[in-house]
């Protein structure tokens, strides 16, 4: 069935450094790869998207790569700060599901003072 | 800004008991969503629910669940006899018709049952 697989499931980094998370997808005709920042106790927030005719979007701190062909998708966070600590989810649309969103398994960043 | 709203925040059960989670969505959102999320594991999709009918459905959602939209403005899930393993957290989310798979979620309903 679809899947979708993101690393590392923890990064640690200092305040000021970048942060990069990446997620692999099964099905080739996926068009939608949302990312959700999971604060705790709290329910995702979506923080940027891509769709399949974008190699990349940009937005302040925070970036996405697509390589189609590679099949993965990352989220770049730059100049991090304390209060980008939370769970991370990419998350995917497959054929046949337009609305239907496949999520990664999560990544827990935190961000040291 | 319009968010998605959900109730109870939290809410305990015996096992086998019947349970309501209740959601308002966004007001000028037409497709609706119900997501699990079992602790420490990532989200999955239950139902999404349009035009007052079931649109998709996963594996996950048996014939113990079953969603609603009683007014104009509420959205349901029901899990008719809770089983140990619908422990989890249940999140609601929308969309605007136009924007398929941005969705906008709740902040959840923790179901814990015993």
């Amino acid at each position: 069935g679809e899947n979708v697989e993101q690393h590392p499931s923890t990064l640690s980094v200092q305040e000021g450094d970048s942060a990069v998370i990446k997620c692999t997808y099964s099905d080739s005709a996926s068009n939608y790869f949302p990312w959700y920042k999971q604060e705790l106790g709290k329910g995702p927030q979506l923080i940027i998207d891509i769709r399949s005719n974008v190699g990349e979007k940009k937005d302040q701190r925070i970036a996405v790569t697509l390589n189609k062909t590679a099949k993965h998708f990352s989220l770049h966070i730059t100049e991090t700060q304390p209060e980008d600590s939370a769970v991370y989810f990419c998350a995917a649309t497959f054929s046949g599901s337009a609305r239907q969103l496949t999520f990664g398994s999560g990544t827990q960043l935190t961000v040291l003072p | 800004e319009p968010e998605v709203t959900q109730t109870p925040s939290h809410q305990v059960t015996q096992m086998g008991q019947e349970v309501i989670l209740r959601c308002v969505p966004i007001s000028n959102h037409l497709y609706f969503y119900w997501y699990r999320q079992i602790l420490g594991q990532k989200v999955e999709f239950l139902v999404s629910f349009y035009n007052n009918e079931i649109s998709e459905k996963s594996e996950i959602f048996d014939d113990q669940f079953s969603v609603e939209r009683p007014d104009g403005s509420n959205f349901t899930l029901k899990i008719r006899s809770t089983k140990l393993e619908d422990s989890a957290m249940y999140f609601c989310a929308s969309t605007r018709l136009q924007s398929p798979g941005e969705l906008f979620f709740g902040e959840g309903s923790r179901l814990t049952v015993l």
